[in-house]
Protein backbone atom coordinates (compact mmCIF):
# COMPACT_ATOMS: atom_id res chain seq x y z
CA UNK A 1 0.00 0.00 0.00
CA UNK A 2 1.15 3.68 -1.06
CA UNK A 3 1.72 5.64 1.90
CA UNK A 4 3.57 7.72 4.94
CA UNK A 5 5.13 5.78 7.57
CA UNK A 6 6.16 7.60 10.30
CA UNK A 7 8.35 6.42 13.02
CA UNK A 8 8.34 5.80 16.45
CA UNK A 9 4.87 6.76 17.07
CA UNK A 10 5.69 7.26 21.17
CA UNK A 11 8.93 9.01 21.86
CA UNK A 12 10.56 9.98 24.95
CA UNK A 13 13.50 12.64 25.53
CA UNK A 14 15.32 13.73 28.05
CA UNK A 15 15.70 17.66 28.12
CA UNK A 16 19.06 18.77 26.31
CA UNK A 17 19.24 15.47 24.04
CA UNK A 18 18.52 15.72 19.84
CA UNK A 19 16.00 13.14 19.08
CA UNK A 20 15.54 12.66 14.95
CA UNK A 21 11.91 11.48 13.53
CA UNK A 22 11.60 9.32 10.82
CA UNK A 23 9.12 10.06 7.65
CA UNK A 24 9.43 7.56 4.95
CA UNK A 25 6.73 8.07 1.54
CA UNK A 26 6.60 5.45 -1.16
CA UNK A 27 4.17 7.60 -3.19
CA UNK A 28 6.74 9.11 -5.09
CA UNK A 29 5.96 12.78 -4.37
CA UNK A 30 8.36 15.31 -4.72
CA UNK A 31 6.83 17.79 -2.03
CA UNK A 32 6.92 16.54 2.03
CA UNK A 33 6.55 18.48 5.06
CA UNK A 34 6.93 18.77 8.70
CA UNK A 35 3.66 20.24 10.87
CA UNK A 36 3.57 20.32 14.58
CA UNK A 37 0.40 19.73 16.37
CA UNK A 38 -0.78 21.30 19.62
CA UNK A 39 -4.13 21.19 21.40
CA UNK A 40 -6.11 24.03 20.06
CA UNK A 41 -3.57 26.00 17.41
CA UNK A 42 -4.32 23.38 14.80
CA UNK A 43 -1.10 22.67 12.36
CA UNK A 44 1.88 24.40 12.22
CA UNK A 45 4.78 24.44 9.86
CA UNK A 46 7.75 23.44 10.54
CA UNK A 47 9.91 22.63 7.00
CA UNK A 48 8.84 21.48 3.83
CA UNK A 49 11.34 20.37 0.78
CA UNK A 50 9.90 20.43 -2.38
CA UNK A 51 12.73 18.45 -4.32
CA UNK A 52 15.78 16.44 -3.10
CA UNK A 53 18.60 18.19 -1.45
CA UNK A 54 16.11 21.51 -1.10
CA UNK A 55 14.21 22.15 2.02
CA UNK A 56 13.14 25.16 3.42
CA UNK A 57 12.15 26.94 6.25
CA UNK A 58 8.21 27.06 7.63
CA UNK A 59 6.38 28.78 10.30
CA UNK A 60 8.07 27.83 13.53
CA UNK A 61 11.34 26.23 12.34
CA UNK A 62 13.37 27.60 15.18
CA UNK A 63 14.92 24.69 17.24
CA UNK A 64 14.20 21.79 14.29
CA UNK A 65 16.44 20.78 11.52
CA UNK A 66 16.09 18.23 8.54
CA UNK A 67 17.73 16.90 5.85
CA UNK A 68 16.06 15.50 2.32
CA UNK A 69 18.89 13.31 0.63
CA UNK A 70 16.43 10.55 -0.86
CA UNK A 71 12.98 11.66 -2.79
CA UNK A 72 11.33 8.97 -0.24
CA UNK A 73 12.69 10.08 3.09
CA UNK A 74 12.46 13.45 5.17
CA UNK A 75 13.94 13.10 8.57
CA UNK A 76 13.21 16.35 11.56
CA UNK A 77 15.71 16.69 13.83
CA UNK A 78 14.02 18.19 17.05
CA UNK A 79 17.00 19.66 18.60
CA UNK A 80 18.03 21.04 22.28
CA UNK A 81 17.46 24.35 21.11
CA UNK A 82 13.72 24.29 20.69
CA UNK A 83 12.14 25.16 24.05
CA UNK A 84 9.04 23.79 23.99
CA UNK A 85 8.95 20.21 21.75
CA UNK A 86 6.75 18.12 23.36
CA UNK A 87 4.21 17.92 20.98
CA UNK A 88 2.78 15.63 17.75
CA UNK A 89 4.43 15.83 14.71
CA UNK A 90 3.27 15.07 11.36
CA UNK A 91 5.14 14.38 7.97
CA UNK A 92 2.89 14.78 5.15
CA UNK A 93 3.51 14.63 1.05
CA UNK A 94 2.30 16.44 -2.03
CA UNK A 95 2.38 15.50 -5.55
CA UNK A 96 4.75 18.81 -5.76
CA UNK A 97 4.55 22.36 -4.25
CA UNK A 98 2.00 23.59 -6.56
CA UNK A 99 -1.42 24.90 -5.12
CA UNK A 100 -4.29 22.24 -6.28
CA UNK A 101 -2.35 19.21 -4.68
CA UNK A 102 -4.09 17.69 -1.34
CA UNK A 103 -1.37 16.32 1.28
CA UNK A 104 -1.18 13.40 2.41
CA UNK A 105 -0.15 12.71 6.25
CA UNK A 106 1.77 9.87 8.34
CA UNK A 107 0.53 8.90 11.36
CA UNK A 108 2.18 10.90 13.80
CA UNK A 109 4.62 11.00 16.25
CA UNK A 110 4.14 12.03 19.80
CA UNK A 111 6.65 13.45 21.58
CA UNK A 112 7.42 13.91 25.37
CA UNK A 113 10.40 15.41 26.81
CA UNK A 114 11.16 14.02 29.98
CA UNK B 1 0.71 36.32 6.21
CA UNK B 2 -2.46 34.21 4.69
CA UNK B 3 -4.71 32.54 7.92
CA UNK B 4 -8.07 30.07 8.23
CA UNK B 5 -9.94 30.60 10.68
CA UNK B 6 -12.69 27.72 12.42
CA UNK B 7 -15.10 29.72 14.78
CA UNK B 8 -16.17 26.19 16.97
CA UNK B 9 -13.42 24.83 18.81
CA UNK B 10 -15.50 22.05 20.04
CA UNK B 11 -19.60 20.96 18.89
CA UNK B 12 -20.98 18.55 20.74
CA UNK B 13 -23.95 17.15 18.92
CA UNK B 14 -26.73 13.96 19.42
CA UNK B 15 -26.95 11.67 16.44
CA UNK B 16 -28.89 12.60 13.52
CA UNK B 17 -28.57 16.48 13.85
CA UNK B 18 -27.73 18.68 11.42
CA UNK B 19 -23.90 19.72 11.24
CA UNK B 20 -22.30 23.08 9.99
CA UNK B 21 -18.78 23.88 11.18
CA UNK B 22 -17.20 27.34 9.61
CA UNK B 23 -14.10 28.07 7.96
CA UNK B 24 -13.25 31.56 6.62
CA UNK B 25 -10.21 32.48 5.25
CA UNK B 26 -8.25 35.41 4.72
CA UNK B 27 -6.65 35.34 1.15
CA UNK B 28 -8.46 37.39 -1.24
CA UNK B 29 -7.28 35.71 -4.88
CA UNK B 30 -7.57 32.38 -6.05
CA UNK B 31 -7.29 29.62 -3.51
CA UNK B 32 -8.06 26.21 -3.20
CA UNK B 33 -9.67 24.90 0.07
CA UNK B 34 -10.00 21.59 2.15
CA UNK B 35 -11.42 19.84 4.69
CA UNK B 36 -9.59 17.22 6.67
CA UNK B 37 -10.55 14.85 9.23
CA UNK B 38 -8.81 12.67 11.93
CA UNK B 39 -10.62 10.19 13.37
CA UNK B 40 -9.26 8.81 16.89
CA UNK B 41 -6.08 6.97 16.71
CA UNK B 42 -6.30 7.69 13.15
CA UNK B 43 -3.46 9.85 10.57
CA UNK B 44 -5.04 13.09 8.83
CA UNK B 45 -7.12 12.11 6.28
CA UNK B 46 -8.80 14.42 3.33
CA UNK B 47 -12.55 14.86 3.27
CA UNK B 48 -13.56 17.16 0.49
CA UNK B 49 -11.64 19.67 -1.65
CA UNK B 50 -12.55 22.61 -3.94
CA UNK B 51 -10.71 23.71 -6.85
CA UNK B 52 -13.12 25.02 -9.20
CA UNK B 53 -15.93 24.74 -10.81
CA UNK B 54 -19.21 24.20 -8.70
CA UNK B 55 -18.99 25.85 -5.94
CA UNK B 56 -21.03 22.82 -3.73
CA UNK B 57 -18.61 19.94 -3.52
CA UNK B 58 -19.12 16.77 -1.67
CA UNK B 59 -16.94 14.33 -0.14
CA UNK B 60 -16.75 11.37 1.40
CA UNK B 61 -19.19 9.93 4.08
CA UNK B 62 -22.56 12.25 3.03
CA UNK B 63 -20.22 15.49 4.21
CA UNK B 64 -20.44 18.43 1.92
CA UNK B 65 -18.96 22.01 1.66
CA UNK B 66 -19.94 25.27 0.00
CA UNK B 67 -17.27 27.47 -0.91
CA UNK B 68 -18.88 31.54 -1.01
CA UNK B 69 -16.24 33.46 -2.49
CA UNK B 70 -17.86 37.02 -1.20
CA UNK B 71 -17.73 35.71 2.41
CA UNK B 72 -14.90 34.16 2.31
CA UNK B 73 -15.99 31.08 3.21
CA UNK B 74 -15.93 27.54 3.12
CA UNK B 75 -18.04 26.05 5.62
CA UNK B 76 -18.67 22.14 6.38
CA UNK B 77 -22.21 20.33 6.21
CA UNK B 78 -23.80 17.09 7.08
CA UNK B 79 -27.30 16.96 7.29
CA UNK B 80 -27.43 13.57 9.58
CA UNK B 81 -24.51 13.02 11.88
CA UNK B 82 -23.74 9.02 13.46
CA UNK B 83 -21.38 8.29 16.33
CA UNK B 84 -18.75 7.84 14.10
CA UNK B 85 -18.20 10.92 12.94
CA UNK B 86 -16.96 12.36 16.06
CA UNK B 87 -13.15 13.24 15.23
CA UNK B 88 -11.44 16.16 14.91
CA UNK B 89 -11.88 18.81 11.47
CA UNK B 90 -9.40 20.99 9.79
CA UNK B 91 -9.81 23.33 7.14
CA UNK B 92 -7.30 24.41 5.13
CA UNK B 93 -6.25 26.44 2.18
CA UNK B 94 -3.67 26.52 -0.82
CA UNK B 95 -2.87 29.29 -2.63
CA UNK B 96 -1.50 32.77 -2.77
CA UNK B 97 1.51 33.93 -1.25
CA UNK B 98 1.83 30.15 0.14
CA UNK B 99 1.58 28.63 -3.01
CA UNK B 100 0.96 24.61 -2.57
CA UNK B 101 1.72 25.50 1.51
CA UNK B 102 -0.89 24.43 3.45
CA UNK B 103 -2.21 26.69 6.29
CA UNK B 104 -4.49 24.77 8.59
CA UNK B 105 -7.11 26.59 11.15
CA UNK B 106 -7.36 25.49 14.36
CA UNK B 107 -9.47 22.75 14.31
CA UNK B 108 -13.02 21.83 15.32
CA UNK B 109 -13.40 18.99 17.60
CA UNK B 110 -17.22 17.14 17.11
CA UNK B 111 -18.34 15.10 19.93
CA UNK B 112 -21.29 13.08 18.67
CA UNK B 113 -23.78 11.67 21.25
CA UNK B 114 -25.29 8.29 20.72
Amino acid sequence: DGGITQSPKYLFRKEGQNVTLSCEQNLNHDAMYWYRQDPGQGLRLIYYSQIVNDFQKGDIAEGYSVSREKKESFPLTVTSAQKNPTAFYLCASSIDLYWNTEAFFGQGTRLTVV
Amino acid sequence: AQSVSQHNHHVILSEAASLELGCNYSYGGTVNLFWYVQYPGQHLQLLLKYFSGDPLVKGIKGFEAEFIKSKFSFNLRKPSVQWSDTAEYFCAVTGGTNAGKSTFGDGTTLTVKP
